[in-house]
């Protein structure tokens, strides 16, 4: 069965710091994979990654794929209030059928 | 709208009972999925359906889910007999394409805010 774990599931930190969520996966078909924040609605769409190496970025924000490793880091630099939320991962398989997601990482950044 | 709504919001169901929660997708949105958010064991795809698929039975965790799409951009997912672990937000998402495909145009989900279930 496909498998995605995400870590740490809960991080608090200060404003100003730097901090690297991770997510490894176990997928029969790997296709793509996807990072969403998601705070007190519907999860918002950040990156998706399909390459290896290639690092992928939105401002404070950004994220790269090692297929070697099956898993992804998401790197957010300069932490905000802001930033505070659930950070999932999920993996696509080639068919596009099947989306396993991880249990997410809360992160706090206090004041 | 230009979003995905999903009703009702809440919903307080009696064990044993059969639920029925709406999505309304975005039209022209091919892909849609339905999976469900609970505290402890994350977020889990329940359902997939695609174009003019009406039906999918791929059901997770077991036969008691199914999602049915009378039309292309609404799908109601149905839960049988209803159990307490049922609990939890379910949440709806669709996509213009094929989900995780470089350069197919607005490939990726967009979310519904979800429907929070009661389970008695």
């Amino acid at each position: 069965e496909d498998k995605v774990v995400q870590s740490p599931l809960s991080l608090v930190v200060h404003e100003g710091d730097t901090v690297t969520l991770n997510c490894s996966y176990e997928v029969t078909n790997f296709r793509s994979l996807l990072w969403y924040k998601q705070e007190k609605k519907a999860p918002t769409f950040l990156f998706m990654l399909t390459s290896s190496g290639i690092e992928k970025k939105s401002g404070r924000l950004s994220s790269i794929l090692d297929k070697k490793e099956l898993s992804s880091i998401l790197n957010i630099t300069a932490t905000q209030t802001g930033d505070s939320a659930i950070y999932l991962c999920a993996v696509v398989e080639t068919s596009g059928s099947r989306l396993t997601f991880g249990e997410g990482t809360q992160l706090t950044v206090n004041p | 709208g230009a979003g995905v709504s999903q009703s009702p919001r809440y919903k307080v169901a009696k064990r044993g009972r059969d639920v029925a929660l709406r999505c309304d997708s975005i039209s022209g949105h091919v892909t849609l999925y339905w999976y469900r958010q609970t505290l402890g064991q994350g977020s889990e795809v329940l359902t997939y359906s695609q174009s003019d698929a009406q039906r999918d039975k791929s059901g997770r965790p077991s036969g008691r889910f199914s999602a049915e799409r009378p039309e292309r951009s609404v799908s109601t997912l149905k839960i049988q007999r209803t159990e307490q672990g049922d609990s939890a937000v379910y949440l709806c998402a669709s996509s213009l394409g094929q989900v995780g495909v470089e350069g197919a145009g607005a490939n990726v989900l967009t979310f519904g805010a979800g429907s929070r279930l009661t389970v008695l």
